[in-house]
């Protein structure tokens, strides 16, 4: 069964520096992955998604991450963290069997920026 | 693009009563999906459907809760009768297809179970 890891319940960064939120997931086929951000009282909001290809992959607010599948990771980060980047970020996959797939969140991890 | 639409936005209910959460999912979506996400944790699936069938249910706790979506548009969900442990957000996503496309999420439903 395929499953999602984020290690850290949270991240805490100053202002302008780089951050990383880490993901690791078990699928026993090839994934589709996807980070989603949630904003207190919100819903998830999808920021980026790999298919194939680019193992680097650019999505919404600066944010970016990086498939490798040696290490069965997708790790999110940014160059330089906003205060306002502060909010719940899960991680999820999909393995596609046949016409049919499933989304599995992990628990997500909570990044906290300081000015 | 409107986006998905749920409600209500907060219920608080007794233990034991009965409960309906109703979603609206982007025009065009075939795949629709409920998701319990208790407070702390990732959301958890509970059901999906492709059109208006179900394509799985696994971990619904069906003695409890059943869920429908009639014309393959709106879902419902419902939980007769209510846990305390039933606390949650129950968040409802659309997706275009199932595979590489993205799911969208409406703002959920806060259920509070006293």
């Amino acid at each position: 069964a395929q499953s999602v890891a984020q290690p850290e319940d949270q991240v805490n960064v100053a202002e302008g520096n780089p951050l990383t939120v880490k993901c690791t997931y078990s699928v026993s086929g090839n994934p589709y992955l996807f980070w989603y951000v949630q904003y207190p009282n919100r819903g998830l909001q999808f920021l980026l998604k790999y298919i194939t290809g680019d193992n680097l992959v650019k999505g919404s607010y600066g944010f970016e991450a990086e498939f490798n599948k040696s290490q069965t990771s997708f790790h999110l980060k940014k160059p330089s963290a906003l205060v306002s980047d502060s909010a719940l970020y899960f991680c999820a996959v999909r393995e596609v069997v046949g016409s049919q797939g499933n989304l599995i969140f992990g628990k997500g991890t909570k990044l906290s920026v300081k000015p | 693009e409107a986006g998905v639409a749920q409600s209500p936005r907060y219920k608080i209910i007794e233990k034991r009563q009965s409960v309906a959460f109703w979603c609206n999912p982007i025009s065009g979506h075939a795949t629709l999906y409920w998701y319990q996400q208790i407070l702390g944790q990732g959301p958890k699936l509970l059901i999906q459907f492709q059109n208006n069938g179900v394509v799985d249910d696994s971990q619904l706790p069906k003695d409890r809760f059943s869920a429908e979506r009639l014309k393959g548009v709106d879902s419902t969900l419902k939980i007769q009768p209510a846990k305390l442990e039933d606390s949650a957000v129950y968040l409802c996503a659309s997706s275009f297809r199932v595979g590489n496309t993205e799911a969208f999420f409406g703002q959920g439903t806060r259920l509070t179970v006293v």
